[in-house]
């Protein structure tokens, strides 16, 4: 069964650092979504992307997060500089276009920045 | 904006009973999707059950049923028969149908522990 891949698992990076972290949603879905869970804490959306631009952002989502699409099958969200706050576990889903509640999750990046 | 509350911070119930855990929430919106996940220690997010608006029978799947109050805006989660393999955070979520690029709203979720 297909199924959403992130990279890297962990991902442990300094303050003010800017990381990327990766994704390979499902090939034939065409809807791609961020969230974040700080330990502890409910899942958070952050931003989700279509047709190759963002369609809705949270207010978390501010100008030091971005996404991108940069091939074929990545999806990517970047941290310009990331701060002691931004650790927490990061989840992509997708979704394909003819079912719109079906959102696929990938099994997360957790993210540490010391 | 939509809100989810999970009232209960955690549960624990012996293996083989049943447990309901219990979910409001709060919107505008008339068309909408209600949902309860499935999160355990491997962090993974799994779907347990989806419930649609507009549908008035409860969903089903298996073990888990959920008990939907459209007016009452609450949508529980029932588990019969509870496996310790049903040990995990439960979270309920939700998401406007009217636009498909929609994020979810999650609840802080229950923990749930099966005890043998």
């Amino acid at each position: 069964e297909p199924e959403v891949t992130q990279t890297p698992s962990h991902q442990v990076t300094q303050m003010g650092q800017e990381v990327i972290l990766r994704c390979v949603p499902i090939s034939n879905h065409l809807y791609f979504y961020w969230y974040r869970q700080i330990l502890g804490q409910k899942v958070e959306f952050l931003v989700s992307f279509y047709n190759n631009e963002i369609s809705e952002k949270s207010e978390i989502f501010d100008d030091q997060f971005s996404v991108e699409r940069p091939d074929g099958s990545n999806f990517t969200l970047k941290i310009r500089s990331t701060k002691l706050e931004d650790s927490a576990m990061y989840f992509c889903a997708s979704r394909p276009s003819w079912v719109p509640y079906e959102q696929y999750f990938g099994p997360g990046t957790r993210l540490t920045v010391t | 904006a939509q809100t989810v509350t999970q009232s209960q911070p955690e549960m624990s119930v012996q293996e083989a009973e049943t447990v309901t855990l219990s979910c409001t929430y709060d919107t505008s919106e008339n068309n909408y999707y209600l949902f309860w996940y499935k999160q355990p220690p491997s962090r993974q997010m799994i779907l347990v059950i989806r419930q649609e608006a507009y549908k008035q029978q409860n969903a089903t799947e298996n073990r888990f049923s959920v008990n939907f109050q459209k007016a009452a805006k609450s949508f529980s989660l029932k588990i019969s028969d509870s496996q310790l393999g049903d040990t995990a955070m439960y979270f309920c979520a939700f998401m406007d149908s009217g636009g498909g690029a929609d994020g979810l709203t999650f609840g802080k979720g229950t923990h749930l522990i099966i005890q043998p």
